[in-house]
């Protein structure tokens, strides 16, 4: 069973839309969550980060957490064209593996026109 | 903020050479930075941990002998891959840490073994 669950997409959505990425993970431990950008051929880079249950907005990112059912989303409003990039969600353990990142598989988001 | 360089962006190397790649932070201090690879269309995997002034900790699976790691200050790790060979060729990728629970990526470093 994969610690980290995304769904690989593709996602496609028009520009406009709101987009949402869903991410599952196994280890109730995991203290902290974050959702990273990828574009083809570059390193991710980070755009959200979330520690507590519930929602954490930055601009038209909003981070969602539910930790009782392991579950953390990303939602990107009024998406755009160069929002299209893959997605990758990633937590952190808790105890003796603090620090150490684990990430899903990524979900590939495209916005058209 | 939180920089984070690689060099060399690009590097192909003979089957059998070593390669060494620089990760440095350029605005912080991190006393601990992560090396990463990514295959095509994969995830990023962690290879190994690096903390400042002691020995890294790799992932199962990850042979310390050949992902040379030194981390000898608190702005600059190294990741040594020795005696590559082709199935190397892949993008490595390193990341620091503020000291805080966020890690921001240098922008990798893509190696071809011929």
């Amino acid at each position: 069973q994969k610690e980290v669950e995304q769904n690989s997409g593709p996602l496609s959505v028009p520009e406009g839309a709101i987009a949402s990425l869903n991410c599952t993970y196994s280890d109730r431990g995991s203290q902290s969550f974050f959702w990273y950008r990828q574009y083809s051929g570059k390193s991710p880079e980070l755009i959200m980060s979330i520690y507590s249950n519930g929602d954490k907005e930055d601009g038209r990112f909003t981070a969602q957490l539910n930790k009782a059912s392991q579950y953390v989303s990303l939602l990107i409003r009024d998406s755009q064209p160069s929002d299209s990039a893959t997605y990758l969600c990633a937590v952190t353990a808790g105890g003796t593996s603090y620090g150490k990142l684990t990430f899903g598989q990524g979900t590939i988001l495209t916005v058209h026109p | 903020g939180a920089v984070v360089s690689q060099h060399p962006s690009r590097v192909i190397c003979k089957s059998g050479t070593s390669v060494k790649i620089e990760c440095r932070s350029l605005d912080f201090q991190a006393t601990t930075m992560f090396w990463y690879r990514q295959f095509p269309k994969q995830s990023l995997m962690l290879m190994a941990t690096s903390n400042e002034g002691s020995k890294a900790t790799y992932e199962q699976g990850v042979e310390k002998d050949k992902f040379l790691i030194n981390h000898a200050s608190l702005t600059l790790s190294t990741l040594t891959v020795t005696s590559a060979h082709p199935e190397d060729s892949s993008f490595y990728i390193c990341s620091a840490g503020t000291g805080g629970n966020e890690q921001y990526f240098g922008p990798g470093t893509r190696l071809t073994v011929t």
